[in-house]
């Protein structure tokens, strides 16, 4: 079945120090999307990639969708600590109705 | 707040014993998915409804089962719980049957405590 690998499981940024957490798929994603969980919280969409290649921008956050449909990035812009939580990242292939979600990179930020 | 909404946001019981979880989607929303999330396992899709009919089945025991009623609120059932069992449980809706584009929408979610 399809398999999405998530790296790192942790990262430890100083705040004002950038992040950066990858999606890995095994199989073509016809879609991407990528969650947010605040501790103690729940996943909260935040954005949603298409199109091979594409590139889309919240503030800091800039979210990249590899050429193959394979991969993913998300990448925050000198980090805050507002920005403390688990990044998730969620695929579909082919006809399915559900998502397969990466386990998650949890992003601690010091202050 | 994404319109989610879940009870009960705890729950403790112990081994053996027989709990529901319920689930109310966001106004208009006809599809219910049930996670799993523990800290070793992520988030683990267990089953789908839309409009009342079961949709997609996932890793879901055969000790868990679910519904969708006719005024689309879920229910979870885990029977026979195990100290395994204990984790949180989300729902979350769309308003879709599941298309590619579908944004999920999770409630808070269920602490379960099994000991």
């Amino acid at each position: 079945g399809q398999q999405v690998m998530q790296i790192p499981q942790y990262q430890h940024v100083q705040e004002g120090e950038d992040f950066t957490t990858y999606c890995n798929s095994s199989t073509t994603l016809s879609n991407i999307q990528w969650y947010k969980q605040r501790p103690g919280g729940h996943p909260v969409f935040l954005i949603q990639l298409v199109k091979s290649g594409e590139v889309k921008k919240q503030k800091r956050l800039t979210f990249q969708f590899g050429e193959a449909k394979k991969n993913s990035s998300l990448h925050i812009t000198a980090t805050q600590t507002t920005d403390v939580g688990t990044y998730f990242c969620a695929g579909k292939s082919g006809g399915s109705y559900i998502p397969t979600f990466g386990r998650g990179t949890s992003l601690i930020v010091h202050p | 707040d994404s319109g989610v909404t879940q009870t009960p946001k705890h729950l403790i019981t112990a081994t053996g014993q027989r709990v529901t979880l319920r689930c109310s989607p966001r106004s208009g929303d006809l599809s219910v998915y049930w996670y799993q999330q523990s800290l070793d396992q992520g988030l683990q899709f267990l089953i789908q409804y839309y409009n009342g009919e079961e949709r997609a089945k996932g890793n879901i025991l055969e000790r868990f089962s679910a519904q969708q009623f006719p005024d689309l609120h879920s229910e979870l059932n885990l029977s026979s719980l195990e100290l395994g069992d204990s984790a949180l449980y989300f729902c979350a809706s769309t308003l879709g049957g599941g298309s590619p584009t579908d944004t999920q929408y999770f409630g808070p979610g269920t602490r379960l405590t099994v000991l």
